[in-house]
């Protein structure tokens, strides 16, 4: 079964400064993995996902998260935080239906990020 | 063009008491998916619907959950005997399917059971 862990259920950084939100997988096979962010009550929003075609992944916003097999981590990061980036961060993997039409996303628990001057 | 939307946003129940919570995927879309996100559980996966497939309703937590889609659209989750753990805010998402079929959630229900 696949599963993802965050590290960190709270984050806080000032604005300018790097933000690195950690994200650790288990699966069997190989995972497809994202990050989505929710703000403040609204609903999930797909920041970027990971396809295999490329371990180097672009997101919205200015995020990156890079998947590296050997630590079987894909943590999200951001060269320099604005307060607007104040939310929360789930991290997750899809686990693929018996027919492989369509998936199912298993979540981490969440990481809420806050940014302060 | 419109996104994911469900309703009510906010549902008050008494203990016991059927609720039913509605949503409207984007159309065309031919996945239709269930969450359910609580402060002791995150968010957690309920059933999914993909096309004329069987739904799979692996994650419902008990007998008192079930959800129907009417013509490959609109989606009603209906909880019965409703309880306070039932308390949470659940999340509609859909999808063009496939394994990598981006999901787009809607804004969610607010169920709170007294």
């Amino acid at each position: 079964a696949q599963s993802v862990t965050q590290l960190g259920s709270h984050v806080s950084v000032s604005e300018g400064a790097l933000v690195l939100l950690r994200c650790n997988y288990s699966s069997s096979v190989p995972p497809y993995l994202f990050w989505y962010v929710q703000y403040p009550n609204q609903g999930l929003q797909l920041l970027l996902k990971y396809t295999s075609a490329a371990t180097l992944v672009k997101g919205i916003n200015g995020f990156e998260a890079e998947f590296k097999k050997s630590e079987t981590s894909f943590h999200l990061t951001k060269p320099s935080a604005h307060m607007s980036d104040a939310a929360e961060y789930f991290c997750a993997v899809s686990v693929s239906s018996r027919t492989g039409t369509a998936s199912k996303l298993t979540f981490g628990t969440g990481t809420r990020l806050q940014v302060t001057l | 063009g419109a996104g994911v939307s469900q309703s009510p946003s906010n549902k008050v129940t008494e203990k016991g008491k059927d609720v039913e919570l509605r949503c409207d995927p984007i159309s065309g879309h031919t996945a239709l998916y269930w969450y359910r996100q609580s402060l002791g559980q995150g968010l957690e996966f309920l059933i999914y619907f993909q096309g004329n497939s069987a739904p799979d309703k692996s994650g419902l937590p008990s007998d008192r959950f079930s959800a129907e889609r009417t013509g490959g659209s609109v989606s009603t989750l209906t909880i019965q005997r409703t309880q306070q753990e039932d308390s949470a805010v659940y999340l509609c998402a859909s999808s063009l399917g496939g394994v990598l079929g981006e999901q787009y959630f809607g804004p969610g229900t607010r169920l709170t059971v007294t």
